[in-house]
């Protein structure tokens, strides 16, 4: 089974801190993904990565940076929190072979910013 | 632009037939995912779908229409815990995914 893992459940931070979101796959996956979910809205793209190192933006990746040292650690950073960066953040994986490229996701990080 | 439409919620009766709808329009089209959500958990795979038709995996079955841009999910025999949101995807002309605000469906006894 593929295993997707987010370093913590649920996140507490002030504003103007820096915060870090750890994801790690242990299927030997090339792309990772980084998204958000608010209610009433989809699943919204922060970030991507088809490589080691690689990176390219999503719809939505002002306020965010990511890094991608490793193939299966994919990390997200909100350099200076804010109070509208308060949600569901789910990161998920997939193989990268095309057309049938289904992501697997990990169980969400519920970050709330004060 | 890129859009995909699905109902916000719908309930139905445990044991009975319910049918999810989506729309979808988007830059090329590469496949049609259909993901299931519980409450507070992460996005399951339940479906992808490229060509027109049904397909089916036991209770659960998911039919497309490229020409229509249309797609649903079919729950058949509904149980408690298929009580969840159902998240309709579509793959653009980049393989990226284009994902819907999702379907919450509530089952009653």
């Amino acid at each position: 089974d593929v295993k997707v893992t987010q370093s913590s459940r649920y996140l507490v931070k002030r504003t103007g801190e820096k915060v870090f979101l750890e994801c790690v796959q242990d299927m030997d996956h090339e792309n990772m993904f980084w998204y958000r979910q608010d209610p009433g809205l989809g699943l919204r793209l922060i970030y991507f990565s088809y490589d080691v190192k690689m990176k390219e933006k999503g719809d939505i990746p002002e306020g965010y940076s990511v890094s991608r040292e490793k193939k299966e650690r994919f990390s997200l950073i909100l350099e200076s929190a804010s109070t509208n960066q308060t949600s569901m953040y789910l990161c998920a994986s997939s193989p990268g072979t095309g057309h049938t490229d289904t992501q697997y996701f990990g169980p969400g990080t519920r970050l709330t910013v004060l | 632009g890129q859009n995909i439409d699905q109902p916000t919620e719908m309930t139905a009766t445990e044991g009975a037939i319910v049918q999810i709808n989506c729309t979808y329009q988007t830059s090329g089209f590469n496949g049609l995912f259909w993901y299931q959500q519980h409450a507070g958990e992460a996005p399951t795979f339940l479906s992808y779908n490229v060509l027109d038709g049904l397909e089916e995996k036991g209770r659960f079955s998911s039919f497309l229409s490229r020409s229509k841009g249309y797609s649903y999910l079919l729950l058949k025999e509904l149980q408690m815990k298929d009580s969840a949101s159902y998240l309709c995807a579509a793959q653009d002309s980049n393989y990226q995914l284009i994902w819907g605000a999702g379907t919450k469906l509530i089952i009653k006894p």
